[in-house]
């Protein structure tokens, strides 16, 4: 199986803060990695799949790079509204993992 | 409006079963994956299942396998999870969720989620 890593686990900044977080996969996945916004009681959303490529809607503020085993995800000037929980997700290949979360905080 | 609108779900015994239910709306069913994601309380997600779209294929996850079966029904454009053998540890909100054309894609749409509870 596929392990995914993310780091901060948790992150406190402030409105217009560049914000940025890291994921790695325990094997290369090419461009297979998804990442998701969830806030609480909510559903989790799709914002960036393929590694880099922006979902239909989601703010330009979020942004994806990276591939084979090291990807990060930025938001570039953080809003009040994007106090959530970020999960990366892989899908290279069954089984289809999520990484732990990182909780994004407002200063 | 493209949508997934879960039923079921509840309070269940060590044990038993329970089927799950996801109606979509919107798209056109029977050409996306769909799987099941579940979420622990107060932890992070974890995918259950997946299935092809024309339901020829699943695949589980190893911790409900042989448990759990994911199926479809592409003229009534619904996914059902149904979940036998119950413990403690499958607690958790359940999630439907759209993927694309093949299992190995994006969960774009989801459910709003149901939340089952095994306990005596």
């Amino acid at each position: 199986d596929i392990q995914m890593t993310q780091s901060p686990s948790s992150l406190s900044a402030s409105v217009g803060d560049r914000v940025t977080i890291t994921c790695q996969a325990s094997q290369d996945i090419s461009n297979y990695l998804n990442w998701y916004q969830q806030k609480p009681g909510k559903a989790p959303k799709l914002l960036i799949y393929g590694a880099s490529n922006l979902e239909t809607g989601v703010p330009s503020r979020f942004s994806g790079s990276g591939s084979g085993t090291d990807f990060t995800f930025t938001i570039s000037s953080l809003q009040p509204e994007d106090v959530a929980t970020y999960y990366c997700q892989q899908y290279d290949n069954i089984p289809l993992t999520f990484g732990p979360g990182t909780k994004v905080h407002m200063k | 409006e493209v949508q997934l609108l879960q039923s079921g779900g509840g309070l269940v015994q060590p044990g038993g079963s329970l089927r799950l239910s996801c109606a979509a709306s919107g798209f056109t069913f029977s050409t996306y994956a769909m799987s099941w994601v579940r979420q622990a309380p107060g932890k992070g997600l974890e995918w259950v299942s997946v299935i092809t779209s024309t339901g020829s294929s699943t695949y589980n996850a190893d911790s409900v396998k042989g448990r759990f079966t994911i199926s479809r029904d592409n003229s009534k454009n619904t996914l059902y999870l149904q979940m036998n053998g119950l413990r403690a540890e499958d607690t958790a909100v359940y999630y439907c969720a759209k993927s694309g054309a093949t299992i190995l894609d994006a969960f774009d749409i989801w459910g709003q989620g149901t939340m089952v509870t095994v306990s005596s």
